[in-house]
């Protein structure tokens, strides 16, 4: 069963940096891409990062770029989303999410996490 | 970036009854790279269907997904009562990925 595992979020101050993590286990790691999702309170889903098998092909949201860095260590199974110069309107549930197909990295995820609470705030 | 709007935004059925959601692309989603998804509060986001109409995974064969271009329609033959949920779609063809705002599905 494929399970993943989101860790990391919590109360941050507005311009400083958290980096997330995401466990993964219970399929072959480094076959499929991995995403980051968010989704803030009382607002739609928004895609933020993605990751190729084998971190070759890397993509932002605008709304992240130059600011969110996304990685991943096969040898660990693990996702990372480090994020700097965080704002307000980062405030959001940020979920690891499975790329369904092995080939390729474009972002159509057929298994999430349950999320980790990331609040921006002073 | 592609904006996907779904409608209606709410969708007040009765168990057995067929519903019909809308997704419309604000340009031509590319080989109907279209997916839709369904969620329940508290828990993720399930994975329904992927190129518009196939279905994923362990899927029942109520869900059905039609359309291409700019016009995406997610069909529930007959609702069954575990149906009552959220649904979005996404268009995965062309950087950055987009979500539609969702449509809910609650009983009449």
């Amino acid at each position: 069963e494929v399970q993943l595992v989101e860790s990391g979020g919590g109360l941050v101050q507005p311009g400083r940096s958290l980096r997330l993590s995401c466990a993964a286990s219970g399929f072959t790691f480094d076959d499929y891409a991995m995403h980051w999702v968010r989704q803030a309170p009382g607002k739609g889903l928004e895609w933020v990062s993605g990751i190729s098998w084998n971190s070759g092909s890397i993509g932002y949201a605008d709304s992240v770029k130059g600011r969110f860095t996304i990685s991943r260590d096969n040898a660990k199974n693990s996702l990372y989303l480090q994020m700097n110069s965080l704002r307000a309107e980062d405030t959001a549930f940020y979920y690891c999410a499975k790329r369904r197909f092995s080939s390729g990295w474009y972002g159509i995820f057929d298994s999430w996490g349950q999320g980790t609470l990331v609040t921006v705030s002073s | 970036e592609i904006v996907l709007t779904q409608s209606p935004g709410t969708l007040s059925l009765s168990p057995g009854e067929r519903a019909t959601l809308s997704c419309r692309a604000s340009q031509s989603v590319t080989s109907s790279y279209l997916a839709w998804y369904q969620r329940k509060p508290g828990q993720a986001p399930r994975l329904l269907i992927y190129g518009a109409s196939t279905r994923a995974t362990g899927i029942p064969d109520r869900f059905s997904g039609s359309g291409s271009g700019t016009d995406f329609t997610l069909t529930i033959s007959r609702l069954e009562p575990e149906d009552f949920a959220v649904y979005y779609c996404q268009q995965y063809g062309s950087l950055p990925f987009t979500f539609g705002p969702g449509t809910k599905v609650d009983i009449k």
